[in-house]
């Protein structure tokens, strides 16, 4: 079975630029989780959807919005990009809401703004 | 606020040599924990997790983690090395309050020495 996918696989951009970044969660899963992982630091958590719902958000500005779509893929979309927003993101599945549930990772986007 | 720390930013370990990479934990009641792994320009590949029950946790590749209630602490272990093992390890903890999301630490990066 194929695992989380993520597309692009790099990106570049330059500042105040918008990007999209794509995921595919596991077949079956309905929980997408978005991270961001800055070199040299753990991931962060950015959003989590469950059945096309929000159901959490990290501490991260409104530039960053998600969405989750009917097949439960997931696009996460950054505005008004900053140096800052340069990491590796990362996007994870897991088959339902409990906390018990493991999160599968995707191999990550990643984006270099300049 | 739940959170982990890794104490250790490097661990160094010949090969066939046991090893150990620490975990501590901060939660309010009962933690689920994980233990994550990310080779280079790779995303995060789930080890191992605890949510109850016995407190040796067997996992993926050898890998097993200890939970030690008394002293908040989740390490993970191996009985002998591989230079294959040679990666980035990252402890994680449920986030108790919202989304189910994870909090990692930052991070302990092994190396096996051949």
């Amino acid at each position: 079975d194929a695992g989380v996918t993520q597309s692009p696989t790099h990106l570049i951009k330059t500042r105040g630029q918008q990007v999209t970044l794509r995921c595919s969660p596991i077949s079956g899963h309905k929980s997408v989780s978005w991270y961001q992982q800055v070199l040299g630091q753990g991931p962060q958590f950015i959003f989590q959807y469950y059945e096309k719902e929000e159901r959490g958000r990290g501490n991260f500005p409104d530039r960053f919005s998600a969405r989750q779509f009917p097949n439960y893929s997931s696009e996460l979309n950054v505005n008004a990009l900053l140096l800052g927003d340069s990491a590796l993101y990362l996007c994870a599945s897991r088959g339902g809401n409990w906390g018990t549930d493991t999160q599968y990772f995707g191999p990550g986007t990643r984006l270099t703004v300049l | 606020a739940q959170s982990v720390a890794q104490p250790e930013d490097q661990v160094n370990v010949a090969e066939g040599n046991p090893l150990t990479v620490k975990c501590t934990y901060s939660v309010s009641g009962n933690p689920y924990l994980f233990w994550y792994v990310q080779y280079p320009n790779r995303g995060l590949q789930f080890l191992l997790k605890y949510i109850t029950g016995d407190n040796l946790v067997k996992g993926s590749y050898g890998f097993e983690a200890e939970f030690n209630k008394s002293q908040t602490s989740f390490h993970l272990k191996k009985p002998s090395a591989l230079v294959s093992d040679s990666a980035l390890y990252f402890c994680a903890v449920r986030d108790m309050a919202g989304a189910n999301n994870l909090f990692f630490g930052t991070g302990t990066r092994l190396t096996v020495i051949p």
